[in-house]
């Protein structure tokens, strides 16, 4: 079946540096994405989210930025702080059907002070 | 609201035995996940349910796991018996359906551990 998918397992950064995690996807009707923070010892926690009407959205120091032609979604964190330090990941849900939230394996992010 | 409420948290267990973990939506939620997180397989979603009704349990791995929703407010997932592979941190999760954000909410979780 389609999924969702992670390009970097883990992501190795210093304070203060931007990030950027990927995701590629593989459901063309996918028509929203949402991009989850999951802490040691946490269920995972909701960023942000962008619909398939949009290109770029930005939030508190986020932004996503979808890419539907080559079906990739990617996540940057300005000034990546040590708090940031966690698994993220990306879910999606195809157009008319139920939100089913699917997620890949999911990027460790570490930030190193 | 306290959010998505799961008991326990950490569940020691022989093989063989059986085990219940249980979950509290969020009040007013009509979707309810359980998911099996692994390193090997990350997050797996096992079954959801819509308004109480079970809708796909196709994740379920085998008839040893059984998951059941009595009401909008409780839900349980048992495995039985229970096997040393089903040792995972297993998270519920609920979602409201709208026009807006349909987020899940997460619990924190339940660590499995089977010896």
């Amino acid at each position: 079946g389609e999924s969702v998918g992670l390009h970097l397992p883990t992501l190795s950064v210093q304070e203060g540096d931007n990030s950027i995690i990927n995701c590629a996807y593989s459901n063309s009707a996918s028509d929203y994405f949402i991009w989850y923070k999951q802490e040691s010892g946490k269920g995972p926690q909701f960023i942000i989210d962008i619909r398939s009407n949009m290109d770029k959205r930005q939030g508190q120091r986020v932004t996503v930025l979808l890419n539907k032609t080559v079906k990739h979604l990617s996540l940057q964190i300005a000034a990546t702080q040590p708090g940031d330090s966690a698994v993220y990941f990306c879910a999606e849900k195809s157009s008319g059907g139920s939100y089913i939230p699917t997620f890949g394996r999911g990027t460790s992010l570490i930030v190193h002070p | 609201d306290a959010g998505v409420i799961q008991s326990p948290r950490h569940e020691v267990t022989e093989m063989g035995q059986e085990v219940t973990l249980r979950c509290k939506p969020i009040s007013g939620h009509d979707y309810l996940f359980w998911y099996r997180q692994t390193m090997m397989r990350g997050l797996e979603l096992l079954i959801y349910f819509n308004n109480n009704v079970p809708i796909d349990d196709s994740g379920m791995p085998e008839d040893r796991f059984s998951a059941k929703m009595p009401n909008a407010s409780f839900s349980t997932l048992k495995i039985q018996p229970s096997e040393p592979r089903d040792s995972a941190v297993y998270f519920c999760a609920s979602s409201l359906t709208s026009q807006g954000n349909t987020e899940a909410f997460f619990g924190q979780g339940t660590r499995l551990t089977v010896v």
